[in-house]
């Protein structure tokens, strides 16, 4: 069945430094591809997506291109903040034929930013 | 405000004592599913709901039962918890384009999520 495979973290970086997060998918289909952030104490927030290959998701600086020649969706952000520390989530999105509106998630990344 | 509320945020109880997670939207979205989340699983899928009257099972299913009377309202039921329930449940909606079999859901809104912890 469709997957989604996440680097482990968590991921620790100071201030103003670069940032990758690896996200590799497994899907039948053309699945759409998100970027999904959640801060300590709530809920899940989109925070980009792509629908097709070779789109670029982009928000507060992260961005993440879809590869289909590589099945991969890495988020990325060039100076990251204090503020941006959070756990993030790869998913995809079934839109093939069973049709369960679900996301498949990654088991999530977490990333911490020291000052 | 958009949003997805749900309640209680924080509940400890005991086995086999029934409880209902409730959570309601105010976007008029069609879609709303309920997920668990849990340490290195990422959040799996429990049960799903295209419309009113309309609901599937997902992944993990076992031991919940879900409603859909109203459009707004999906409440997750759980009749005889036991301790392998014990997670954070997360309730989404999102709007669906299309329609029937080739319907998709759009991005999905979370609701804050709320912390079970079975006895």
């Amino acid at each position: 069945g469709d997957s989604v495979t996440q680097m482990e973290g968590p991921v620790t970086l100071s201030e103003e430094a670069f940032l990758t997060i690896n996200c590799t998918y497994t899907a039948t289909g053309y699945p759409s591809l998100f970027w999904y952030v959640q801060y300590p104490g709530e809920g899940l927030q989109l925070l980009l997506k792509a629908t097709k290959a070779d789109d670029k998701g982009s928000n507060k600086g992260f961005e993440a291109t879809y590869r289909k020649e590589t099945t991969s969706f890495h988020l990325e952000k060039g100076s990251v903040q204090v503020s941006d520390s959070a756990v993030y989530f790869c998913a995809l999105s079934d839109n093939g034929s069973s049709n369960t509106g679900k996301l498949i998630f990654g088991q999530g990344t977490t990333l911490q930013v020291k000052p | 405000e958009a949003q997805v509320t749900q309640n209680p945020r924080y509940l400890i109880t005991v086995t086999g004592k029934k409880l209902t997670v409730t959570c309601s939207q105010n976007m008029n979205h069609e879609y709303m599913s309920w997920y668990r989340q849990d340490p290195g699983l990422g959040l799996r899928q429990i049960y799903y709901s295209m419309n009113v009257e309309v609901t599937d099972k997902g992944d993990v299913p076992e031991g919940y039962k879900v409603s859909r009377k109203e459009k707004r309202n999906f409440p997750l039921i759980l009749e005889s918890p036991s301790p392998n329930q014990t997670s954070l449940y997360f309730c989404a909606s999102s709007t669906k384009t299309g329609t029937g079999k080739f319907a998709n859901t759009g991005e999905l809104f979370f609701g804050e999520g709320s912390r079970l912890t079975v006895l």
